[in-house]
């Protein structure tokens, strides 16, 4: 299978600055890679999304960037706002389940908080 | 777009009944439902795939006799808790992936239900 590793576990940073996530995984057959943030007592939400063929996206104050030869993904958010605070998740899917869908593996998660 | 839903959000149950978690997508057909528990403090553990109108795919793990899933429609699966215990209060999360050609598909997850057993 897959393992997906996610660090830090905790951030802290003032708002308007920026927050770095990063998450490195095993098998080199993922090739989709999904960002989701978890706000308390609620499901994850997708924020943003790469595939293996992209070395980097970007929507308004997010972006993701993907280095495939060494198997490193990150999160990137830019001009932080209190409303950023959540836990984000990182995620890989790798495609091994033959005729069906591949299934997501998750990292660990880390707790951004954004102090005002 | 892309809209999941789950019912209850919350219930809270006797140790020994069963419990049933509706996951229904609002504005896509789902071909694949995935059905996920999440303790406190912790990532996601992925309990069963489930694919319209054929039998569930579990993890390793997870008992299947306990951990019932219909996937009925295109738009709804359930997951039932039979018999439970203290043990399997969790926040149990369902997500869906869109119809499509692609097998590489995005994952829209529901709020989740709060399960507590006493």
């Amino acid at each position: 299978g897959e393992n997906v590793e996610q660090h830090p576990s905790t951030l802290s940073v003032q708002e308007g600055d920026s927050a770095v996530i990063k998450c490195t995984y095993s098998d080199s057959a993922s090739n989709y890679f999904p960002w989701y943030k978890q706000e308390l007592g609620k499901g994850p939400q997708l924020i943003i999304d790469i595939r293996s063929n992209v070395g980097e996206k970007k929507d308004q104050r997010i972006a993701v960037t993907l280095n495939k030869t060494a198997k490193h993904f990150s999160l990137h958010i830019t001009e932080t706002q209190p409303e950023d605070s959540a836990v984000y998740f990182c995620a890989a899917l790798l495609d091994d389940r033959g005729s069906t869908l591949g299934r997501l593996y998750f990292g660990r998660g880390t707790q951004l908080t954004v102090w005002p | 777009g892309a809209v999941v839903s789950q019912h209850p959000s919350w219930v809270i149950c006797k140790s020994g009944t069963s419990v049933k978690i509706e996951c229904r997508s609002l504005d896509f057909q789902a071909t694949t439902m995935f059905w996920y528990r999440q303790f406190p403090k912790q990532s996601l553990m992925l309990m069963a795939t489930s694919n319209e109108g054929s039998k569930a795919t579990y993890e390793q793990g997870v008992e299947k006799d306990k951990f019932l899933i219909n996937h009925a429609s295109l738009t709804l699966s359930t997951l039932t808790v039979t018999s439970a215990h203290p043990e399997d209060s969790s926040f149990y999360i369902c997500s869906a992936s869109r119809l499509g050609q692609i097998r590489i598909d995005t994952q829209y997850f529901g709020p989740g239900t709060r399960l507590t057993v006493l």
